[in-house]
C-alpha cells in the first residue's frame, strides 16, 4: 500500500459525458502528478499539481482539466469523453516539487468509454 | 525533446535463468528511476541511481547507470515466478519521462 488513494475504482461511462477522478497523496506529499495508461501508449504524464499550484504539463488534452485543493487532493475532470480516452489514469505523489523525487503510486482509477 | 527507450518490449524467461533490460535516453539524465508494475497493480519505485556508472543491487536485481548517464540497465538473477510484471525506467532530465516498460513472463 503506497498510502496514496484513488477513487473510484473503477468508472464505465459513455462517449460524450464528464467523469471526475479523486485522488488523495501520501500523508505530507505537495506534488500529485496525474498519468494515463492504455495499452498502446505506455504511462503517458498528463499533469503535475504542487501545493494547489500546477505545476508542469504533459501529454494533457484540452477536454481534460485538474486541480488540487487546500487539503491537497486532486480532481482529473475528463469532459467530452471519447472511446479512445479509455484507460488506466493513475495518480502519484511525491514529498516535493522536483521530478527526482520518488513518486509514490495509487492504484489507479480504470475508465472504460462505450 | 526528451525521449526515453526501453528494450526489449517483452521478455519471456525460464524460471532460474538470467536476462536484462535496457533503458536508453536521447539525451543526458539527471538520475534514472525504476519502477516496477505488476499485472493489475500500479508502479511501484523500486530504484533511483544518480552517479555516473553507479551500480546498485537489490537481492537478485542489479541495476546499472551508464558512465554518460544516457543508459541503464537491469539485471535479474535466477528469475523467479514473483519477477512476473512490467518493469519502467523513467530518466530525469527537466522532468521525469517513461520509457514504454519491459514485460516480463515467466516460465515454470
Amino acid at each position: 500500500d503506497s498510502g496514496v488513494t484513488q477513487t473510484p475504482k473503477h468508472l464505465i461511462t459513455a462517449t460524450g459525458q464528464r467523469v471526475t477522478l479523486r485522488c488523495s497523496p501520501r500523508s505530507g506529499d505537495l506534488s500529485v502528478y496525474w498519468y494515463q495508461q492504455s495499452l498502446d501508449q505506455g504511462l503517458q504524464f498528463l499533469i503535475q499539481y504542487y501545493n494547489g499550484e500546477e505545476r508542469a504539463k504533459g501529454n494533457i488534452l484540452e477536454r481534460f482539466s485538474a486541480q488540487q485543493f487546500p487539503d491537497l487532493h486532486s480532481e482529473l475532470n475528463l469532459s467530452s469523453l471519447e472511446l479512445g480516452d479509455s484507460a488506466l489514469y493513475f495518480c502519484a505523489s511525491s514529498v516535493d516539487w522536483a521530478w527526482a523525487d520518488t513518486q509514490y503510486f495509487g492504484p489507479g482509477t480504470r475508465l472504460t468509454v462505450l | 525533446g526528451q525521449q526515453v527507450m526501453q528494450i526489449p518490449q517483452y521478455q519471456h524467461v525460464q524460471e532460474g535463468e538470467d536476462f536484462t533490460t535496457y533503458c536508453n535516453s536521447s539525451t543526458t539524465l539527471s538520475n534514472i528511476q525504476w519502477y516496477k508494475q505488476r499485472p493489475g497493480g500500479h508502479p511501484v519505485f523500486l530504484i533511483q541511481l544518480v552517479k555516473s556508472g553507479e551500480v546498485k543491487k537489490q537481492k537478485r536485481l542489479t541495476f546499472q547507470f551508464g558512465e554518460a548517464k544516457k543508459n541503464s540497465s537491469l539485471h535479474i538473477a535466477a528469475t523467479q515466478t514473483t519477477d512476473v510484471g512490467t518493469y519502467f525506467c523513467a530518466g530525469y532530465d527537466y522532468k521525469l519521462s517513461f520509457g514504454a516498460g519491459t514485460t516480463v513472463t515467466v516460465r515454470a
